[in-house]
């Protein structure tokens, strides 16, 4: 099946600092999905993004769709502890059922005060 | 909006009972999906409906697992006999279009 390649799988930084992180695969998406996770919770949408090399922003948040199609980017400028969580990339196929969104395994951010 | 509905919010019991989630959608969104989430797999999709209608249900693990959604308001999530390979955060989620919006999820334990 489909897969999402989601990097790094978790990440350890000092508050202030910025963060990147990515998602790839071998297919085509014309959407894709930012979403954070807190314990306990449900993920919760940050940034939706659906145009070949969209850059939109949400607040300290940018993501970019790559130009390929095929990976999607999430920046976090001046980390806060609050942004502790775990971060999902979600891809909705292009032909795909309309219905599937293809989650990545998530990156889990760790802040250090 | 109070955003997708699930209940309970935990759920404990023992191997062999039937065990019954339950989930109420954003008004006015026609899909609806079932998730599994688990430390090792991820988020794992189970099965989706689309205007009351199951369209895939590829992810269900095994007969044990079965979903309905008699209404637009209203889907359940069922596991019959349940196991402890089971134990897992099980969400709801439903759709306008593309975005994905999440209840909370059910944290199930079988003992």
């Amino acid at each position: 099946g489909q897969q999402l390649n989601q990097s790094p799988q978790s990440m350890f930084i000092q508050e202030g600092e910025d963060v990147s992180m990515n998602c790839t695969s071998s297919s085509i998406f014309n959407t894709w999905l930012w979403y954070k996770q807190d314990p306990g919770e449900g993920p919760v949408l940050l940034i939706a993004l659906y145009k070949a090399g969209e850059l939109t922003s949400n607040g300290r948040l940018t993501a970019q769709f790559g130009i390929t199609r095929k990976d999607s980017f999430l920046n976090i400028s001046a980390s806060i502890p609050s942004d502790v969580g775990i971060y999902f990339c979600a891809g909705q196929l292009i032909g795909g059922s309309q219905g599937n969104l293809i989650f990545g395994k998530g990156t889990k951010l760790s802040v250090k005060p | 909006d109070a955003g997708v509905i699930q209940s309970p919010r935990h759920e404990v019991t023992e191997m062999g009972q039937e065990v019954t989630l339950r989930c109420k959608p954003i008004s006015g969104h026609n899909s609806l999906f079932w998730y599994r989430q688990t430390m090792m797999r991820g988020l794992e999709l189970l099965i989706y409906f689309n205007n009351n209608v199951p369209i895939d249900d590829s992810g269900m693990p095994e007969d044990r697992f079965s979903a309905k959604m008699p209404n637009a308001s209203f889907s359940t999530l069922k596991i019959q006999p349940s196991e402890p390979r089971d134990s897992a955060v099980y969400f709801c989620a439903s759709r306008p279009v593309t975005e994905a919006f999440f209840g909370q999820g059910t944290r199930l334990t079988v003992v």
